[in-house]
Parts: C-alpha cells; sequence; structure tokens
C-alpha cells in the first residue's frame, strides 16, 4: 500500500464547470476526511466518512458540494458551478477508526478556478 | 469552540540550530489531542508528533520535541539540530475525542527556512 492517493494533482476549470476529485485510502483505514486548505491557511474540515457512512459535514460544504464513498473505499468530492471562491487545495485523509494517532494525508488536488 | 493559534507566520533557523515554533489553543475540554503536522512544498503532510493532553510528560520523536503547558493552553515545537530537510510548513492541530468524527482544527502554519 502505497498511502493515500488523491487524483488529479492539479485542476484549471472554468468558473461555473463541475469538478471531480478521488482519493484512494489506505485500505485498512475505515475513517476517510476532506479537508480545505487556501493560501496561507491551515487545512479546515469539510466532511467525514466512516466506511460508506458520511456521518458530518461542514458549514463550508455548500449545497454545491457533494462527497460519496461508495462501498467504503475510495471517495469523491464534485464541486458543481465552480466559483472563483473555490480555488484552494482539497486535501484527503484517512485513518483508523479507533486510532488515537494521526491521519495519513494525500498529496491534495489543488483546484484553480479560472 | 477550540481554536489554534500559530502567530509565527515565518521562523528561520541555521543548520544545525534549535528552533521552537509556538502554539497556542483555546479550548473548554480537559481531554484532547494536540499535534505537529509538517507540510513540504508541494507534498503531503506528514504527522510529526503528538501528545494526549492528559499525559504530563512532553512527546519526544527524535530530533522534535514539545513543551506542552496544559494550563497555560501552548504547544511549542522543538526541533533540535535543524536539517536543510526541515524547512516546510509547520501546522499545529487540536482534536478533540468528543465529537467522534476525530477532525482537527488546525493553525494557519509557520513557515521554517533552514539556512546552509
Amino acid at each position: 500500500d502505497t498511502g493515500v492517493s488523491q487524483d488529479p494533482r492539479h485542476k484549471i476549470t472554468k468558473r461555473g464547470q463541475n469538478v471531480t476529485f478521488r482519493c484512494d485510502p489506505i485500505s485498512e483505514h475505515n475513517r476517510l476526511y476532506w479537508y480545505r486548505q487556501t493560501l496561507g491557511q491551515g487545512p479546515e474540515f469539510l466532511t467525514y466518512f466512516q466506511n460508506e457512512a458520511q456521518l458530518e459535514k461542514s458549514r463550508l460544504l455548500s449545497d454545491r458540494f457533494s462527497a460519496e464513498r461508495p462501498k467504503g473505499s475510495f471517495s469523491t468530492l464534485e464541486i458543481q458551478r465552480t466559483e472563483q471562491g473555490d480555488s484552494a487545495m482539497y486535501l484527503c485523509a484517512s485513518s483508523f477508526l479507533s486510532q488515537g494517532y494521526g491521519y495519513t494525508f494525500g498529496s491534495g488536488t489543488r483546484l484553480t478556478v479560472v | 469552540a477550540q481554536t489554534v493559534t500559530q502567530s509565527q507566520p515565518e521562523m528561520s533557523v541555521q543548520e544545525a540550530e534549535t528552533v521552537t515554533l509556538s502554539c497556542t489553543y483555546d479550548t473548554s475540554e480537559s481531554d484532547y489531542y494536540l499535534f505537529w503536522y509538517k507540510q513540504p512544498p508541494s507534498r503531503q503532510m506528514i504527522l510529526v508528533i503528538r501528545q494526549e493532553a492528559y499525559k504530563q510528560q512532553n512527546a519526544t520523536e527524535n530530533r522534535f520535541s514539545v513543551n506542552f503547558q496544559k494550563a497555560a493552553k501552548s504547544f511549542s515545537l522543538k526541533i533540535s539540530d535543524s536539517q536543510l530537510g526541515d524547512a516546510a510548513m509547520y501546522f499545529c492541530a487540536y482534536r478533540s475525542p468528543r465529537s467522534g468524527t476525530y477532525k482537527y482544527i488546525f493553525g494557519t502554519g509557520t513557515r521554517l527556512k533552514v539556512l546552509a
């Protein structure tokens, strides 16, 4: 297992277009997180999955955002009708259910909306 | 709501010297976890060190150690014998065990430059 994988690494899109990002967590990890990181800021929590269930969503996750984790494996984050304010690094992380340790982060997907 | 503050946007250290990065947090909880993560340029975030609030002993991982002052709500990171590879953004993070989500609250980060 090579860790948490995110695809694509970079995405440039025009305002108003839809985009979808994918995250493949470490296979035995049942917790999966999405965070958003804007320039000069720390990551901000977006949403959390335990297996296939989406158990928490941040108020940052407007109705243009949707995330799924079918079958409790990979996850997708979709942004509809992108806006320039959506430009950010989108980070995925995974961990064990009862792990008191930290997450394992992916390298992120950098979204630029032009 | 919990908050995490990193008041040093940027720090510099000479190679082989020691540097301390500051972090303060605000919480009404008595049990929680604190973390330091390292984010090298264009690379993924890596866990550096963690501290459980119920432990009085400061955590240590090789050249990295923390000074955890629970009453003062302070959690600083000391890097000894700094190396060029230590250059990165460092984020302090708080995690409450009560939410069940184990989500983090991050500070805004400190950019560490290591001078040869």
